[in-house]
């Protein structure tokens, strides 16, 4: 069975830091780009960043790029988003997703999310 | 960007209804499309997938069709656990993988 755990969410001040991590297991990762989704609480969905396979290939959300940085250890099975000069918009749960095989931005399995909010 | 404009955004039906939702993309995506299904406090669950392929698993009533900028999901008779939101979200090129704003869909 898939599974991935997100954790490291919190209360962070405006400029400050965080770092994301998730878990998985279940299935190979080291085969399978992985995403960061975030959702504000009753919004909607939006795409945050994604990275290859092999850790060598990363994208990112306009908004987040230079602040943000996706990585990976694949000896760890872990997926990881370090979040710096955070800002009061970048509040929202972070979701974890694993990429289909062949099939980069489309994301068929979902961690159940962690909370990150930036307020002084 | 690819712009994703989907619509109704709340949507009131019944137990049995037909319903469908439309997602149009600001230039063409192929069909590099996918619909996703979240339910309060959860994560999304992938429906449908390149615009009409269903993911395992996922109650037939439940169809997807659609290419180049223009795109529908049809449930074919609403059941109770269907009322939740919709998202599509379209994939065609590395970033950003856009979703469109969602669909209530709620109970009349």
């Amino acid at each position: 069975e898939v599974q991935l755990v997100e954790s490291g969410g919190g209360l962070v001040q405006p400029g400050g830091s965080l770092r994301l991590s998730c878990a998985a297991s279940g299935f190979i990762f080291s085969k399978h780009w992985m995403s960061w989704v975030r959702q504000v609480p009753g919004k909607g969905l939006e795409w945050v960043a994604n990275i290859r396979e092999d850790g060598n290939e990363e994208y990112y959300l306009d908004s987040v790029r230079g602040r943000f940085t996706i990585s990976r250890d694949n000896a760890k099975n872990s997926l990881y988003l370090q979040m710096n000069s955070l800002r009061a918009e970048d509040r929202a749960v972070y979701y974890c997703a694993r990429d289909r095989a062949y099939n980069y931005g489309l994301s068929d399995y979902w961690g159940q999310g962690t909370l990150v909010t930036v307020s002084s | 960007d690819i712009q994703m404009t989907q619509s109704p955004s709340t949507l009131s039906a019944s137990v049995g209804d037909r319903v469908t939702i439309t997602c149009r993309a600001s230039q063409s995506i192929n069909r590099w499309l996918a619909w996703y299904q979240q339910k309060p406090g959860k994560a999304p669950k992938l429906l449908i997938y390149e615009a009409s392929r269903l993911e395992s698993g996922v109650p037939s009533r439940f169809s997807g069709s659609g290419s180049g900028t223009e795109f529908t999901l049809t449930i074919s008779s609403l059941q109770p656990d269907d009322f939740a939101a919709y998202y599509c979200q379209q994939y065609n090129n590395h970033s950003p993988y856009t979703f469109g704003q969602g669909t209530k869909l709620e109970i009349k």
